[in-house]
C-alpha cells in the first residue's frame, strides 16, 4: 500500500545548529501534514502543505508532489525543539504517517 | 481558541471492563478521528465520522466502535477492553475528510491490566 519513508530515525543536533528532515512517498499524495510530539506526548501542528513552501519562524518546508518527497529544515535550533517529528500525507482521505524522526537537541 | 479535547486524559482499567473515551472540538469540523499510538511508532487509523450518525472503519477497527451524536462530540467505545489496547489514544478533526488539515487533542493513555 501506499507508503511514507521518513529519514532520519534519529538525529542529534547542538544548540545553534540546523539540518533537515525528508519524508519520501511511494506514491502520489495530495498533502503533507508535519507534526513535532513533544516530551509530554502532545502532536503540535508545524505545516500544512498541498504544495510549495512555507516558513514559520526557524522551520521551513517544502513539499514536491510530482517527485513525491516533503523536508522539513530547522535552523538554529534551542532545546525546545527536542522531541519526535513525524510527516503524514494526505492519500485518498487518510493520513498516511511517517515512522519518525527523534530530535535531540544538544547545549 | 480552538481546540480539540479528551477526557479522561488518563485511565486504568482491568481487562473485561468497558471503556469509553470522549472527544469534542468547538471548531464546527465535519470529520473526527480516533487513533491509537503504541510505543515508537506513528498514529494508526482507528475509525473516521464523517459527520453524525456516518462513521467508517480505519485501518485497526476491530475491538472498537464510536458514535457520533453530535457533529462536535465523537466517543470511542471499547466492550470488554483487553490489555493489547493498552496505548495512547487520540482523537482529531479537520473541516472536512477531503484535503483538509487534521488537528489533535492532546491523547488519553488508556491502561488495561
Amino acid at each position: 500500500g501506499d507508503q511514507v519513508e521518513q529519514s532520519p530515525s534519529a538525529l542529534s543536533l547542538h544548540e545553534g545548529t540546523g539540518s533537515a528532515l525528508r519524508c519520501n512517498f511511494t506514491t502520489t499524495m495530495r498533502a503533507v501534514q508535519w507534526f513535532q510530539q513533544n516530551s509530554r506526548g502532545s502532536l503540535i501542528n508545524l505545516f500544512y502543505l498541498a504544495s510549495g513552501t512555507k516558513e514559520n519562524g526557524r522551520l521551513k518546508s517544502t513539499f514536491n508532489s510530482k517527485e513525491s518527497y516533503s523536508t522539513l529544515h530547522i535552523r538554529d535550533a534551542q532545546l525546545e525543539d527536542s522531541g519526535t517529528y513525524f510527516c503524514a500525507a494526505d492519500s485518498n482521505y487518510q493520513l498516511i504517517w511517517g515512522s519518525g524522526t527523534k530530535l535531540i537537541i544538544k547545549p | 481558541d480552538m481546540k480539540v479535547t479528551q477526557m479522561p486524559r488518563y485511565l486504568i482499567k482491568r481487562m473485561g471492563e468497558n471503556v469509553l473515551l470522549e472527544c469534542g472540538q468547538d471548531m464546527s469540523h465535519e470529520t473526527m478521528y480516533w487513533y491509537r499510538q503504541d510505543p515508537g511508532l506513528g498514529l494508526q487509523l482507528i475509525y473516521i465520522s464523517y459527520d453524525v450518525d456516518s462513521n467508517s472503519e480505519g485501518d485497526i477497527p476491530k475491538g472498537y466502535r464510536v458514535s457520533r451524536k453530535k457533529r462536535e462530540h465523537f466517543s470511542l467505545i471499547l466492550d470488554s477492553a483487553k490489555t493489547n489496547q493498552t496505548s495512547v489514544y487520540f482523537c482529531a478533526s479537520s473541516l472536512t475528510g477531503d484535503y483538509a488539515e487534521q488537528f489533535f487533542g492532546p491523547g488519553t493513555r488508556l491502561t488495561v491490566l
